[in-house]
């Protein structure tokens, strides 16, 4: 049974690119969540969906972040015109009922 | 606003010395409160759920403690293997979990 999967593990964009991260939940998850982690911080929540909703995005930053997870296929995260500051590692999480299981995360570098 | 504390930042062992790691929560209406293991550049991974104060769940050399404030995780004669950062989160009203910075535990040999 494959465990939450994240691609790509590592990626490099420029400042003003685009970076989409990709997460495919577990087998019989219905529930996604992402989550930010910056050094020395501790994992933040940005947004919670189930199939093509999105329930709670309030740790969303209002500009150039969005996510969607369709009815087919993975959970996508778009960050539009990335800056500096976005870089960080990014872990996606499922859950079907109470606890959540982690990807092993995209590492975004914004060069 | 939910708010999670964690104690010590790091903390070094050695290889057969138990101790603990707090977590200190602050929650309206508490539906969870959970422990993962992270190690570097890996995602974390999930380790123990407690529900209700007094609630107790162990893992091999890990067990978990539950009061109406705080959580302890308890290591018991811990291994190398277990150096790793210990995270702590509680999930209150919504869906999402508040996570604490983690303890950077390291045993050595």
């Amino acid at each position: 049974n494959a465990g939450v999967m994240q691609n790509p593990r590592h990626l490099v964009r420029r400042r003003g690119q685009e970076a989409r991260l990709r997460c495919s939940p577990m087998k019989g998850h219905s529930h996604v969540y992402w989550y930010r982690q910056l050094p020395e911080e501790g994992l933040k929540f940005m947004v919670y969906l189930q199939k093509e909703n999105i329930i709670d995005e309030s740790g969303m930053p209002k500009e150039r972040f969005s996510a969607e997870f369709p009815k087919e296929g993975p959970s996508i995260l778009r960050i539009q015109q990335v800056v500096r500051g976005d870089s960080a590692a990014y872990f996606c999480a499922s859950s079907k009922n109470t606890e959540a299981f982690f990807g092993q995360g995209t590492r975004l570098t914004v060069v | 606003e939910d708010q999670v504390t964690q104690s010590p930042e790091a903390l070094r062992l050695q290889e057969g010395e138990s101790s603990s790691l707090n977590c200190s929560y602050t929650v309206s209406g508490l539906r969870g409160l959970f422990w993962y293991r992270q190690d570097p550049g890996k995602g974390p991974e999930f380790l123990f759920t407690l529900y209700s104060a007094g609630e107790e769940k162990e893992k091999e050399r890990l067990k978990a403690t539950l009061t109406k404030k705080e959580s302890f995780l308890h290591i018991t004669a811990p291994k190398p293997e277990d150096s790793a950062t210990y995270l702590c989160a509680v999930q209150g009203g919504s869906e999402k979990l508040v996570f604490g910075k983690g303890t950077k535990l390291t045993v050595n040999p």
